[in-house]
C-alpha cells in the first residue's frame, strides 16, 4: 500500500509568486490534514479536510493560503502570493478517520527568496 | 489551550550512549501521547505512543512512559546506534477532538556518531 506522497519534495521560488503543493493521501483514507514548520519552530495544525470538505481550517495562516481537495481525493496547498515568512516544511497526513492513526508524508520543503 | 515543550538540541552522543529526550505538556482534556521520527530526507513517522496514564511505549528500543503526575513523556533508549540519528518530535492529540488537535514540540535533532 502506497503511502502519503507529496509534491513536488523542494521548491525554491521568488517572493511575490505563486506556489502550489500537493497531497496524495493513503487510499480510502478520508481525513487529510495540513500541517507546517517553520524552521526551528514547532510543527502547527494548518487544515483538516473530511473528504472534500473543510472540517476546520482554523490554522490558516491568513488569505494567501487555499486548500483545495476537489473529489475527495488529493488536495492542493496554493500559497498566492508567496511571502518570505512562508519558508518551512509544510507536511501532509491522511487517517481513515479522524480518530485513527495519522500518516505522514515526507514533507514539500517550501524557500521563499 | 495544547502544549509540548521538548529539550532543545542538537543531542550529541556516540555510539551505545544512553539516550534521553525530556518533553513535558499541557493539554485540555485527556491526551494521547506520541513520539514522531524523522530521519533525514524522509517523512515523520510515528515511533511510539502511549493513550493513557502510566502506560509505555515502545519500539525499536526507544520507550517512552505516560506520566500523568509529572505531565511528562521522556524518551529513553538504552544504547543508540547511527542510525538513529533523526529530529525526534514529542506531541499530544486529544483523541475526541480528532488529529486536528494534534500538538507538537519543537523537535529535537540526534546526532550519533560512531
Amino acid at each position: 500500500e502506497a503511502g502519503v506522497t507529496q509534491f513536488p519534495s523542494h521548491s525554491v521560488i521568488e517572493k511575490g509568486q505563486t506556489v502550489t503543493l500537493r497531497c496524495d493521501p493513503i487510499s480510502g483514507h478520508d481525513n487529510l490534514y495540513w500541517y507546517r514548520r517553520v524552521m526551528g519552530k514547532e510543527i502547527k495544525f494548518l487544515l483538516h479536510f473530511v473528504k472534500e470538505s473543510k472540517q476546520d481550517e482554523s490554522g490558516m495562516p491568513n488569505n494567501r493560503f487555499l486548500a483545495e481537495r476537489t473529489g475527495g481525493t488529493y488536495s492542493t496547498l496554493k500559497v498566492q502570493p508567496a511571502e518570505l515568512e512562508d519558508s518551512g516544511v509544510y507536511f501532509c497526513a491522511s487517517s481513515r478517520n479522524s480518530v485513527s492513526e495519522a500518516f505522514f508524508g515526507q514533507g514539500t520543503r517550501l524557500t521563499v527568496v | 489551550g495544547n502544549s509540548v515543550t521538548q529539550m532543545e538540541g542538537p543531542v550529541t552522543l556516540s555510539e551505545e550512549a544512553f539516550l534521553t529526550i525530556n518533553c513535558t505538556y499541557t493539554a485540555t482534556g485527556y491526551p494521547s501521547l506520541f513520539w514522531y521520527v524523522q530521519y533525514p530526507g524522509e517523512g515523520l513517522q510515528l515511533l511510539l505512543k502511549a493513550t493513557k496514564a502510566d502506560d509505555k511505549g515502545s519500539n525499536k528500543g526507544f520507550e517512552a512512559t505516560y506520566r500523568k503526575e509529572t505531565t511528562s513523556f521522556h524518551l529513553e533508549k538504552g544504547s543508540v546506534q547511527v542510525s538513529d540519528s533523526a529530529v525526534y518530535f514529542c506531541a499530544l492529540v486529544v483523541l475526541n477532538s480528532g488529529y486536528s488537535t494534534l500538538t507538537f514540540g519543537k523537535g529535537t535533532m540526534l546526532l550519533v556518531s560512531p
